[in-house]
């Protein structure tokens, strides 16, 4: 089984709708991460957490909002979804600075 | 956010052969990172740098950090079929080496012909 786990890998969503990503991870890492790949434009950063009281925002985090219901789980929100809000996303957590181990990712189109 | 700009953009090469690809930044890094994304999966971290200078190797993969600190170079040498995939630098985001999340050059996308 995988350490971290993205659900669900695929979704197609409207205009408009709220819609949530979840990660879990067994890896036991304290901070997880949630980014945003686009194509030909790498990946950037939307939210970060070091445990389940700390959550940061990071360089996108506009229209976008997390959950950190427990140490090993993570879950990525929009509110209402937006065109431009299609990308592949990916949680990530980390034991040392740098060192980030990554979902498989979930693709995301909104319609 | 600080800006990495990754070359080449793509790279279509005979394989056996050595690649080289390089990433830039406006500002110096503390930390370079490389990481690798195949098809449908998520980065894998390949090489972990921590020191103006320093040389890493991997397997057929060495990377170096820049001694100005603001670059970093990552060779591959004798490439094979499964080398192929995006490769990433990657940098800290903010002042806790990578802690408060990273950021990603554009990718080189290596592409190997048989």
């Amino acid at each position: 089984d995988a350490d971290v786990t993205q659900t669900p890998r695929n979704r197609i969503t409207k205009t408009g709708k709220r819609i949530m990503l979840e990660c879990s991870q067994t890896k036991g890492h304290d901070r997880m991460y949630w980014y945003r790949q686009d194509p030909g434009l790498g990946l950037r950063l939307i939210y970060y957490s070091f445990d389940v009281k700390d959550i940061n925002k990071g360089e996108i985090s506009d229209g976008y909002s997390v959950s950190r219901q427990a140490q090993a789980k993570f879950s990525l929100s929009l509110e209402s979804a937006i065109p431009n809000q299609t990308a592949l996303y990916f949680c990530a957590t980390s034991d040392f600075p740098g060192r980030a181990f990554f979902g498989q990712g979930t693709r995301l189109t909104v319609v | 956010g600080q800006q990495l700009n990754q070359s080449p953009q793509s790279m279509f090469i005979q394989e056996g052969e050595d690649v080289s690809m390089n990433c830039t930044s406006s500002s110096i890094f503390n930390t370079w990172l490389w990481y690798k994304q195949d098809p449908g999966e998520g980065p894998v971290l390949l090489i972990a740098l921590y020191k103006a200078g320093e040389l890493t190797s991997n397997g057929r993969l060495t990377a170096q950090f820049g001694i100005t600190r603001k670059d970093s170079f990552l060779n591959i040498s004798a490439s094979i079929p499964s080398d192929v995939g995006i490769y990433f630098c990657a940098g800290p985001l903010g002042r806790g080496g990578g802690a408060d999340g990273l950021t990603f050059g554009k990718g080189t996308h290596l592409i190997i012909q048989p």
